[in-house]
């Protein structure tokens, strides 16, 4: 079935990074684009960026401009959201979500969620 | 920068109609979104495109846009549907994506 599976929780100190992966499966990777979204708790959805899988091309929300970076290895299908210098107010659920031809660029696959937590 | 602005909270009893507004100054230019979340579970898409509906999505759900402002229609309204309720545009030159605030959509 189409699938997006992220890496596992991560705990970070602030001002590192980090890095979160999005493995995709049953579907065509190349032909789709991912986007990065999180969730601080009890909080709205907030966009962060996205890829065009096939031409590599990002945009990105002016708020995370500076500090974020998605890319994509196709060879693995797998896309990647680096976000660093990381502060407190970064913890968040961080989800991965692909959009497909099929349903006419619609974000209709989403990965589990990442829990990101930044704390000293 | 670029806001949907969406109501808070919904309240409906089982089996009537729930309507969730969002309003943007893009919006007829861009197309809308509809994701439904449960705690502590993914979004899921339940619109695109303002009113087209992907399979396996009920068809109690619909969507539907006139001006500034999209509407997502819950008809006979299942405890089940109780959620949060968050649509997603672009601004008007479609490079910078944004969500509404979120509805608490409660059951009765």
């Amino acid at each position: 079935q189409m699938q997006l599976v992220q890496s596992g929780p991560e705990v970070k100190k602030p001002g590192t990074s980090v890095k979160v992966s999005c493995k995709a499966s049953g579907f065509t990777f190349t032909s789709s684009a991912v986007q990065w979204v999180r969730q601080a708790r009890g909080q709205r959805l907030e966009w962060i960026g996205w890829i065009v899988v096939g031409s590599g091309n990002t945009n990105y929300a002016q708020k995370f401009q500076e500090r974020v970076t998605i890319t994509r290895d196709m060879s693995t299908s797998t896309a990647y959201m680096e976000l660093s210098s990381l502060r407190s107010e970064d913890t968040a659920v961080y989800y991965c979500a692909a959009a497909r031809v099929a349903v006419k660029w619609a974000f209709d696959i989403w990965g589990q969620g990442t829990m990101v937590t930044v704390s000293s | 920068s670029y806001e949907l602005t969406q109501p808070p909270s919904v309240s409906v009893s089982p089996g009537q109609t729930a309507r969730i507004t969002c309003s943007g100054d893009a919006l007829p230019k861009q197309y809308a979104y509809w994701y439904q979340q449960k705690p502590g579970q993914a979004p899921v898409l339940v619109i695109y495109k303002d009113s087209e509906r992907p399979s396996g999505i009920p068809e109690r759900f619909s969507g539907s846009s006139s001006g500034t402002t999209v509407t997502l229609t819950i008809s006979g309204v299942q405890a089940e549907d109780e959620a949060d309720y968050y649509c997603q545009s672009a601004d008007s030159s479609g490079t910078t994506w944004v969500f509404g605030g979120g509805t608490k959509l409660t059951v009765l």
